[in-house]
């Protein structure tokens, strides 16, 4: 299947900072991308859809302004956390979605794992 | 966006068939089914896309009545390396996940 990177793997930050996480699908081109949070022991939650050059769309109870997800090009979308604070801890998983023949299939990366200090 | 339901938790032992059964009521016309399957710390990774009867590949089998209300994933001869959360998944555009099933192979 296609592979989507993320980069970095962990990241470990300190409160008040900024934190900036890379989705990159490597073979394949993606003009749509999500952003999901997954908490220990829990599923994964979707946190935003991420359009190749318009405004990322978030879902319910999740801050744009302080998720700021750009995709600037059709192989690359970015999740920056603003101003992070220990409740933003978290495991970050962006997925890529290849259409072909109608038919559409998500590509997950393999996480960021990202702790505030 | 269709909702579905999984058993929370499954455990079998190695060299079993395992079968896990997803209900999604509400699946619209065009909508496929998928199902994931996640490790600790790592993301999901696609096992299994179909859209109605039966589709086989070489880790899994999916099977899908008429009604397409419920799907269930078929795993062969399963092994310890078997151990994770699989999820399964009706939609076309952004995917929701459920609480999805741990699946616990025992020696």
């Amino acid at each position: 299947g296609a592979v989507v990177s993320q980069h970095p793997s962990r990241v470990i930050c300190k409160s008040g900072t900024s934190v900036k996480i890379e989705c990159r699908s490597l073979d394949f081109q993606a003009t749509t991308m999500f952003w999901y949070r997954q908490f220990p022991k829990q599923s994964l939650m979707l946190m935003a859809t991420s359009n190749e050059g318009s405004k990322a769309t978030y879902e319910q109870g999740v801050e744009k302004d302080k998720f700021l997800i750009n995709h600037a090009s059709l192989t690359l979308s970015t999740l920056t956390v603003t101003s992070a604070h220990p409740e933003d801890s978290s495991f970050y998983i962006c997925s890529a979605r290849q259409t072909s023949g109608g038919k559409s299939e998500q590509f997950f990366g393999p996480g960021t794992r990202l702790t505030v200090l | 966006l269709a909702k579905t339901t999984q058993p929370i938790s499954m455990d079998s032992y190695e060299g079993q068939e395992v079968n896990i059964t997803c209900s999604h009521n509400n699946i619209a016309t065009n909508d496929y089914i998928t199902w994931y399957q996640q490790f600790p710390s790592q993301g999901p990774r696609f096992i299994i896309q179909g859209y109605k009867t039966k589709v086989t590949n070489e880790v899994a089998s999916l099977f899908i009545p008429a009604d397409r209300k419920s799907s269930t994933l078929s795993l062969p001869r399963v092994s310890l390396s078997d151990t994770a959360v699989y999820y399964c998944l009706a939609g076309t555009d952004k995917i929701i996940f459920g609480k999805g099933t741990r699946l616990h192979i025992l020696p």
